[in-house]
């Protein structure tokens, strides 16, 4: 059974603090691995897709890695607006189109 | 500006009756979802269509119905049957194929009264 597990489950980080949130995986057949941002009362925005192990991908303070086990988003110097809640999913080929989500994990930055 | 617009986004249900959640995507996309998130859990996929006038049971289908008469537009009914009902509905959309990320609406509160 495909499932995702994402640790930890809040993270409260000071203005400029970097650090990593873990996303581990079990799927048959990795698709795709997907990194979401929502914010509180919103539906979740779209940040990165992931396709194969050792694969990154970067936008402003945020890098995506990916390992045949688990997912990294890394966030470097946060500031306060960067706080959310951040979600990882993925696709295997057993279930082709659709996502399996993990909990989430609560970021809140401080100033 | 090309989007999916879910409403209303607050709803209020009575025992015992019916309600319908509206989703319409102008992006172009094939593939439409719902999904229902709860306090502390993933997301979880409740129905899914991949083409017009066909569409299949997530993994929590029960208590739910959908329909897909237009490309645009994806509305899910929660029925009475639905005992648990009280949760943030997200619709979503995607083109279909591979490594196509799905774009996500803003939601709809459902409670109780």
């Amino acid at each position: 059974e495909d499932q995702v597990t994402q640790s930890p489950e809040a993270l409260r980080l000071q203005e400029g603090e970097s650090s990593s949130l873990n996303c581990s995986y079990t799927v048959s057949g990795l698709r795709g691995l997907f990194w979401y941002r929502q914010d509180p009362g919103k539906g979740p925005e779209f940040l990165f897709t992931l396709y194969s192990a050792g694969e990154e991908k970067e936008k402003e303070r945020l890098k995506a890695t990916l390992t045949k086990k688990e997912s990294f988003l890394h966030i470097t110097a946060p500031k306060p607006e960067d706080s959310a809640t951040y979600l990882c999913a993925v696709e295997g080929s057993s279930n082709t189109g659709k996502l399996i989500f993990g909990q989430g994990t609560t970021l809140q930055v401080k100033p | 500006d090309g989007g999916i617009t879910q409403s209303p986004k607050y709803l209020f249900r009575k025992e015992g009756q019916n309600v319908t959640l509206s989703c319409e995507q102008n992006l172009n996309h094939d593939a439409m979802y719902w999904y229902r998130q709860d306090p502390g859990q993933g997301l979880r996929l409740i129905y899914y269509s991949q083409i017009v006038n066909d569409f299949q049971k997530g993994d929590i289908a029960e208590g739910y119905s959908v329909s897909r008469e237009k490309k645009e537009s994806f509305p899910l009914t929660v029925t009475s049957a639905q005992k648990n009902p009280t949760a943030f509905y997200l619709c979503a959309s995607s083109r279909t194929g591979e490594y196509q990320p799905q774009h996500f609406g803003d939601g709809t509160r459902l409670s109780i009264l």
